[in-house]
Protein backbone atom coordinates (compact mmCIF):
# COMPACT_ATOMS: atom_id res chain seq x y z
CA UNK A 1 0.00 0.00 0.00
CA UNK A 2 1.26 3.33 -0.84
CA UNK A 3 -0.85 5.46 1.77
CA UNK A 4 -2.75 5.34 4.66
CA UNK A 5 -5.45 8.37 6.19
CA UNK A 6 -6.45 8.10 9.80
CA UNK A 7 -8.61 10.76 9.72
CA UNK A 8 -9.56 10.92 13.40
CA UNK A 9 -6.41 12.80 15.27
CA UNK A 10 -8.10 12.31 18.96
CA UNK A 11 -10.54 10.36 20.57
CA UNK A 12 -11.30 10.64 23.87
CA UNK A 13 -13.17 8.11 25.55
CA UNK A 14 -14.18 6.94 29.02
CA UNK A 15 -12.94 3.59 30.57
CA UNK A 16 -15.10 0.35 29.29
CA UNK A 17 -16.38 1.96 26.12
CA UNK A 18 -15.45 0.61 22.92
CA UNK A 19 -14.13 2.91 20.06
CA UNK A 20 -12.61 2.11 16.68
CA UNK A 21 -10.19 3.52 15.28
CA UNK A 22 -10.37 4.35 11.62
CA UNK A 23 -7.77 3.70 8.76
CA UNK A 24 -8.49 4.25 4.87
CA UNK A 25 -5.51 3.11 2.21
CA UNK A 26 -4.65 3.88 -1.18
CA UNK A 27 -2.58 1.57 -3.21
CA UNK A 28 -2.22 0.61 -6.82
CA UNK A 29 -0.91 -3.26 -5.58
CA UNK A 30 -2.50 -6.50 -5.73
CA UNK A 31 -0.39 -7.83 -3.01
CA UNK A 32 -0.24 -5.39 0.01
CA UNK A 33 0.36 -5.41 3.77
CA UNK A 34 -1.02 -3.20 6.57
CA UNK A 35 0.05 -2.73 10.38
CA UNK A 36 -0.71 -1.48 13.53
CA UNK A 37 1.20 0.01 16.22
CA UNK A 38 1.12 1.37 19.75
CA UNK A 39 3.05 4.70 20.47
CA UNK A 40 2.06 5.10 24.43
CA UNK A 41 3.28 7.57 26.50
CA UNK A 42 6.84 6.47 27.08
CA UNK A 43 7.49 6.69 23.32
CA UNK A 44 8.79 3.15 22.09
CA UNK A 45 6.09 1.61 19.42
CA UNK A 46 4.58 -1.67 19.57
CA UNK A 47 3.83 -3.55 16.79
CA UNK A 48 0.72 -4.75 17.15
CA UNK A 49 -0.24 -6.37 13.64
CA UNK A 50 0.46 -7.18 10.14
CA UNK A 51 -2.19 -7.89 7.56
CA UNK A 52 -1.44 -9.23 3.80
CA UNK A 53 -3.97 -8.30 1.73
CA UNK A 54 -5.13 -11.78 0.65
CA UNK A 55 -6.63 -12.44 3.91
CA UNK A 56 -9.72 -10.21 4.61
CA UNK A 57 -10.74 -12.88 7.51
CA UNK A 58 -11.07 -10.19 10.62
CA UNK A 59 -8.50 -10.94 13.47
CA UNK A 60 -9.37 -10.52 17.21
CA UNK A 61 -6.86 -10.63 20.17
CA UNK A 62 -7.80 -10.00 23.23
CA UNK A 63 -9.79 -6.88 23.62
CA UNK A 64 -8.45 -5.39 19.83
CA UNK A 65 -9.86 -6.68 16.76
CA UNK A 66 -9.18 -5.49 13.16
CA UNK A 67 -11.65 -5.21 9.94
CA UNK A 68 -10.22 -5.43 6.75
CA UNK A 69 -12.34 -4.47 4.06
CA UNK A 70 -10.29 -4.58 0.86
CA UNK A 71 -14.04 -3.24 -0.73
CA UNK A 72 -13.82 0.11 0.88
CA UNK A 73 -9.91 0.02 1.43
CA UNK A 74 -10.40 0.14 5.19
CA UNK A 75 -8.23 -1.71 7.90
CA UNK A 76 -10.05 -0.18 11.14
CA UNK A 77 -9.33 -1.07 14.71
CA UNK A 78 -11.47 -1.82 17.01
CA UNK A 79 -10.53 -1.77 21.23
CA UNK A 80 -13.56 -3.41 22.72
CA UNK A 81 -13.73 -2.17 26.89
CA UNK A 82 -11.46 0.66 26.62
CA UNK A 83 -9.20 0.93 29.36
CA UNK A 84 -6.64 3.85 30.55
CA UNK A 85 -3.62 1.61 29.74
CA UNK A 86 -4.74 2.11 26.00
CA UNK A 87 -4.31 6.06 25.96
CA UNK A 88 -1.68 6.07 23.48
CA UNK A 89 -1.11 6.94 19.58
CA UNK A 90 -1.76 4.31 17.14
CA UNK A 91 -0.60 4.57 13.95
CA UNK A 92 -2.05 2.74 10.87
CA UNK A 93 1.04 2.31 7.99
CA UNK A 94 1.52 0.98 5.17
CA UNK A 95 4.45 -0.84 4.04
CA UNK A 96 5.77 0.78 1.53
CA UNK A 97 5.79 4.51 0.60
CA UNK A 98 9.49 5.07 2.01
CA UNK A 99 8.00 3.14 5.32
CA UNK A 100 7.02 6.73 6.70
CA UNK A 101 4.07 6.60 9.26
CA UNK A 102 1.66 9.43 9.09
CA UNK A 103 0.46 11.70 12.39
CA UNK A 104 -1.84 8.39 14.00
CA UNK A 105 -4.62 9.07 15.98
CA UNK A 106 -4.42 9.80 19.78
CA UNK A 107 -6.54 8.04 22.07
CA UNK A 108 -7.42 8.68 25.81
CA UNK A 109 -9.27 6.92 27.72
CA UNK A 110 -10.26 8.57 30.98
CA UNK A 111 -11.60 6.57 34.12
CA UNK B 1 14.83 -13.29 21.86
CA UNK B 2 15.62 -10.18 19.70
CA UNK B 3 16.07 -7.09 21.48
CA UNK B 4 17.10 -3.62 20.44
CA UNK B 5 18.67 -0.79 22.17
CA UNK B 6 19.17 3.06 21.42
CA UNK B 7 21.19 5.63 23.42
CA UNK B 8 21.62 7.88 25.50
CA UNK B 9 17.45 8.23 25.81
CA UNK B 10 17.82 11.96 26.65
CA UNK B 11 20.23 14.35 24.90
CA UNK B 12 20.41 18.18 25.07
CA UNK B 13 22.86 19.80 23.05
CA UNK B 14 23.45 23.29 21.75
CA UNK B 15 23.57 24.77 18.12
CA UNK B 16 26.67 23.62 16.24
CA UNK B 17 27.47 20.55 18.43
CA UNK B 18 27.86 17.19 17.02
CA UNK B 19 25.71 14.48 17.88
CA UNK B 20 25.90 10.60 18.26
CA UNK B 21 22.94 8.58 18.80
CA UNK B 22 23.53 4.50 18.69
CA UNK B 23 21.51 1.84 18.26
CA UNK B 24 22.16 -2.06 18.56
CA UNK B 25 20.34 -5.32 18.41
CA UNK B 26 20.82 -8.13 19.48
CA UNK B 27 19.68 -12.10 18.89
CA UNK B 28 19.07 -11.62 14.92
CA UNK B 29 21.51 -11.73 12.27
CA UNK B 30 21.04 -9.16 9.03
CA UNK B 31 18.37 -7.22 9.90
CA UNK B 32 17.35 -3.82 7.99
CA UNK B 33 17.58 -1.01 10.37
CA UNK B 34 16.31 2.30 10.63
CA UNK B 35 16.29 5.77 12.25
CA UNK B 36 12.70 7.37 12.26
CA UNK B 37 12.41 11.03 13.98
CA UNK B 38 8.97 12.12 15.33
CA UNK B 39 8.52 16.23 15.63
CA UNK B 40 6.31 17.70 17.91
CA UNK B 41 3.52 17.05 15.30
CA UNK B 42 3.88 13.37 15.80
CA UNK B 43 4.47 12.03 13.10
CA UNK B 44 7.46 9.64 12.02
CA UNK B 45 9.42 10.15 9.26
CA UNK B 46 12.12 7.66 8.04
CA UNK B 47 15.24 9.15 8.15
CA UNK B 48 17.69 6.21 6.85
CA UNK B 49 17.33 2.69 6.50
CA UNK B 50 20.36 -0.26 5.66
CA UNK B 51 19.81 -3.63 4.28
CA UNK B 52 23.69 -4.35 5.20
CA UNK B 53 26.94 -3.51 6.58
CA UNK B 54 28.06 0.15 4.59
CA UNK B 55 24.92 -0.05 2.99
CA UNK B 56 22.98 3.24 3.81
CA UNK B 57 19.78 4.39 1.88
CA UNK B 58 18.75 8.05 2.69
CA UNK B 59 15.31 9.53 2.58
CA UNK B 60 15.50 13.08 3.76
CA UNK B 61 18.21 15.25 2.75
CA UNK B 62 19.57 16.92 5.86
CA UNK B 63 22.22 17.42 7.74
CA UNK B 64 22.32 14.08 9.64
CA UNK B 65 24.10 11.31 8.32
CA UNK B 66 24.02 7.33 9.07
CA UNK B 67 26.28 4.55 9.32
CA UNK B 68 26.77 0.83 9.83
CA UNK B 69 30.05 -0.28 10.82
CA UNK B 70 28.56 -3.43 11.89
CA UNK B 71 25.77 -5.81 11.29
CA UNK B 72 24.00 -5.01 14.49
CA UNK B 73 25.03 -1.84 14.90
CA UNK B 74 23.07 1.76 13.44
CA UNK B 75 25.03 5.00 14.41
CA UNK B 76 23.02 8.12 13.29
CA UNK B 77 25.14 11.48 13.52
CA UNK B 78 25.84 15.08 12.46
CA UNK B 79 28.81 17.38 12.37
CA UNK B 80 26.26 20.60 13.56
CA UNK B 81 22.98 20.39 15.19
CA UNK B 82 20.90 22.57 14.03
CA UNK B 83 17.84 23.62 16.10
CA UNK B 84 15.16 21.99 13.87
CA UNK B 85 17.44 18.85 14.74
CA UNK B 86 15.27 18.03 17.98
CA UNK B 87 12.97 15.78 18.53
CA UNK B 88 12.32 11.75 19.23
CA UNK B 89 14.58 9.39 17.99
CA UNK B 90 13.97 6.06 17.17
CA UNK B 91 15.67 2.96 15.78
CA UNK B 92 13.96 0.36 14.21
CA UNK B 93 14.79 -3.27 13.22
CA UNK B 94 12.86 -5.60 10.32
CA UNK B 95 13.44 -8.78 9.22
CA UNK B 96 11.86 -8.11 5.64
CA UNK B 97 12.30 -5.03 4.39
CA UNK B 98 8.95 -3.54 3.30
CA UNK B 99 6.40 -6.13 4.13
CA UNK B 100 7.51 -7.06 7.73
CA UNK B 101 6.89 -5.39 10.86
CA UNK B 102 9.08 -2.88 12.54
CA UNK B 103 10.59 -3.27 16.47
CA UNK B 104 11.70 -0.25 17.96
CA UNK B 105 13.87 0.87 20.21
CA UNK B 106 13.01 2.57 23.37
CA UNK B 107 14.11 6.42 21.51
CA UNK B 108 16.16 8.90 22.48
CA UNK B 109 15.07 12.63 23.11
CA UNK B 110 17.15 15.19 21.77
CA UNK B 111 16.71 18.91 22.47
CA UNK B 112 18.82 21.51 20.58
CA UNK B 113 19.28 24.83 22.15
Amino acid sequence: AQKVTQAQTEISVVEKEDVTLDCVYETRDTTYYLFWYKQPPSGELVFLIRRNSFDEQNEISGRYSWNFQKSTSSFNFTITASQVVDSAVYFCAPDRSALTFGKGTMLLVSP
Amino acid sequence: SQTIHQWPATLVQPVGSPLSLECTVEGTSNPNLYWYRQAAGRGLQLLFYSIGIDQISSEVPQNLSASRPQDRQFILSSKKLLLSDSGFYLCAWSVQLYTGELFFGEGSRLTVL
